[in-house]
């Protein structure tokens, strides 16, 4: 069965400091998708990125990267330079493809508090 | 503006009084779905929708009903609500492409609380 663990429950720093969010996933198929959400304090859930499992090249948004590893089945994500408004919990997630349908299964998310 | 619209926002209720909670998306997605989120569990699917009149069980189907009689509206209905269906609530759309690996678009959430 699909899973993705994010072994960080909550993570505490202060500005500016650099973090990375760890997620490590298991899955048998050969194509998937990966992706982070982030949930702001408001609730709502905002995209961050997708990446497929034949792309494995870094990607670097601003302040956000994403390092891709299909050896280690992870997909972790760093913010550089952390801001207070980078204050959420953010969610791994990867697609499973099942019988024609699209689920997302989710990691139990990191809660990621930037302390002034 | 493309979005997933979802009401009501915020819901307090009584157990076993019957409530229904909409989604709707404008852009003509084919793929609905509903997910709950708990605390230290993250996010799991209830239900899903590949298209109109086409709906199958989530990971966490039991004490959920859903219809799809249209491509954009996608309810979720409970029956005779419990107090352990007190959750935030996501609808999702997406387009259902070739391999089926598309981005999901995501409502802003129901908070629903069953006493």
């Amino acid at each position: 069965a699909q899973k993705v663990t994010q072994a960080q429950t909550e993570i505490s720093v202060v500005e500016k400091e650099d973090v990375t969010l760890d997620c490590v996933y298991e899955t048998r198929d050969t194509t998937y998708y990966l992706f982070w959400y982030k949930q702001p304090p408001s609730g709502e859930l905002v995209f961050l990125i997708r990446r497929n499992s034949f792309d494995e090249q870094n990607e670097i948004s601003g302040r956000y990267s994403w390092n891709f590893q299909k050896s280690t089945s992870s997909f972790n994500f760093t913010i550089t330079a952390s801001q207070v408004v980078d204050s959420a919990v953010y969610f791994c997630a990867l697609s499973e493809h099942q019988g024609g349908s699209e689920k997302l299964v989710f990691g139990k998310g990191t809660k990621l508090t930037v302390n002034p | 503006e493309a979005q997933v619209t979802q009401n009501p926002r915020y819901l307090i209720t009584v157990t076993g009084k019957k409530l229904t909670v909409t989604c709707s998306q404008n852009m003509n997605h084919e793929y609905m779905s509903w997910y709950r989120q708990d605390p230290g569990l993250g996010l799991r699917q209830i239900y899903y929708s590949m298209n109109v009149e086409v709906t199958d069980k989530g990971d966490v189907p039991e004490g959920y009903k859903v219809s799809r009689k249209e491509k954009r509206n996608f309810p979720l209905i409970l029956e005779s609500p419990s107090p352990n269906q007190t959750s935030l609530y996501f609808c999702a759309s997406s387009r259902a492409g070739t391999a089926g690996y598309n981005e999901q678009f995501f409502g802003p959430g129901t908070r629903l609380t069953v006493l």
